[in-house]
């Protein structure tokens, strides 16, 4: 089991309301990642970050920011929730595998995000 | 266009039964290929990966292959078990570590009956 985690798991929100998904990982890795995805469909990347005060914006567009002041936290932000913003969002870190040219992912358990 | 493709979409088979799903994608560069299993609600762990080199690889159970020629993997679960349910994804790599962008599959949804 991998030490990322959200918070929180599972939120229904009225539109128009800012909201903070968070997510921390305790295994000191450089790299982030959000994933957006929908029901039967691939996750999207969204947002990442190669470390503190590193962030870049995913292949999905998306009104969600992100900020990185510390190793350990990347936490997303909507600064105004739609419904068009319903789905899961997924966090992960990675960091290299040991004596390869890659890299693993880790994911947390994600958030899954209602707006009404 | 880089894509990934699996089937199939859904399968249900019954406990201890194995099965075979597929994985085909047209990513090049390629760098390597990776299983992950999602449980319902969970976010995805990694099974296996596998570079260019590789034609196979094992974890357990779970056994994938890969056919860098064809563009094709597998990945075949033995003797199948009720917590084998979940979504199975493949995820390929263009190119190795930091530069590496990813391109995943929609997953194959698993569901082992008793």
């Amino acid at each position: 089991e991998a030490d990322i985690y959200q918070t929180p798991r599972y939120l229904v929100i009225g539109t128009g309301k800012k909201i903070t998904l968070e997510c921390s990982q305790t295994m000191g890795h450089d790299k982030m990642y959000w994933y957006q995805q929908d029901p039967g469909m691939e996750l999207h990347l969204i947002h990442y970050s190669y470390g503190v005060n590193s962030t870049e914006k995913g292949d999905l567009s998306s009104e969600s920011t992100v900020s990185r002041i510390r190793t350990e936290h990347f936490p997303l932000t909507l600064e105004s929730a739609r419904p068009s913003h319903t789905s899961q969002y997924l966090c992960a870190s990675s960091a290299p595998d040991r004596g390869q040219f890659t890299d693993t992912q880790y994911f947390g358990p994600g958030t899954r995000l209602t707006v009404l | 266009k880089n894509q990934v493709e699996q089937s199939p979409q859904s399968l249900i088979i019954l406990e201890g039964k194995n099965c075979t799903l597929q994985c085909n994608y047209t990513v090049s560069p390629f760098s390597n290929l990776r299983w992950y299993k999602q449980d319902t609600g969970r976010g995805p762990v990694s099974l296996t990966i596998m570079t260019f080199s590789e034609n196979t690889k094992s974890n357990g159970r779970y056994t994938a292959t890969l056919d860098a020629d064809t563009k094709q993997s597998s990945l075949h679960i033995t003797a199948s078990q009720l917590s084998d349910s979940a979504s199975y994804i493949c995820v390929v790599s263009d190119r190795g570590s930091t530069l590496g962008r990813l391109y995943f599959g929609r997953g194959t949804q698993l569901t082992v009956w008793p």
